[in-house]
């Protein structure tokens, strides 16, 4: 079946050490998103890419960056982790012309 | 700036009953909303969507509403199950290619 995938699902980390969570999807779709979702909160956009243009949202931290190597993988870096950095972090995916997405099942981000 | 709520964080129905959650926005009125359906530890799942023009939607046990003039979307689920037990969030479409999600509604069902 076509797909949103996250790997890994569980992330635990050290406060200040770099972490690199990955998403992969089989859908083909031009657009990809990555979000934060704290503890009862909706998700916050943080950034997309469409095909490989970069779209950062302007509240998004600097700490945070992203890679989209090619239309099937994209990466969100975490450069130096803090407490508040604790969260799921969910991949998206959706096609031209539609803003229905795409989820994957999420990382869940611990920093110690 | 345009603003999306869904003003109960939990709702608790007993099982058969029809289930109905409200979402309101400030200003405009977006092209559509949609649905989806969130359960814990997991993303989001698309489950409908209405646009402007449309009153009413409806798949299955589920039937999504949209008043511009109450500036209210609503959400209901008829013949509620305890499987139907999750979060459901709201999203509007600001700018292009973007969502922007409502914190949810819990909804649990009693058996």
């Amino acid at each position: 079946d076509a797909m949103v995938i996250q790997n890994p699902r569980y992330q635990v980390t050290q406060f200040g050490k770099p972490v690199t969570l990955s998403c992969s999807q089989t859908l083909n779709h031009n657009v990809m998103y990555w979000y934060q979702q704290k503890s009862s909160q909706a998700p916050k956009l943080l950034f997309h890419y469409y095909d490989k243009d970069f779209n950062n949202e302007a509240d998004t931290p600097d700490n945070f960056q992203s890679r989209r190597p090619n239309t099937s993988f994209c990466f969100l870096d975490i450069r130096s982790p803090g407490l508040g950095d604790a969260a799921m972090y969910l991949c998206a995916t959706s096609r031209p012309g539609t803003d229905t997405q795409y989820f994957g099942p999420g990382t869940r981000l611990t920093v110690l | 700036s345009q603003k999306i709520e869904q003003n109960s964080e939990a709702l608790n129905i007993q099982e058969g009953k029809t289930a109905t959650l409200t979402c309101n926005y400030t200003n405009y009125s977006p092209a559509y909303l949609q649905w989806y359906r969130q359960d814990p530890g997991r993303g989001p799942v698309f489950l409908l969507l209405i646009r402007e023009n449309e009153k009413e939607k409806r798949k299955e046990r589920l039937k999504v509403t949209f008043d511009t003039t109450l500036k209210q979307s609503l959400f209901h689920i008829t013949a509620s199950q305890p499987a139907d037990s999750a979060t459901y969030l709201c999203a509007y479409s600001g700018s292009a290619r973007q969502l922007t999600f409502g914190s949810g509604t819990q909804l649990t069902v009693l058996p």
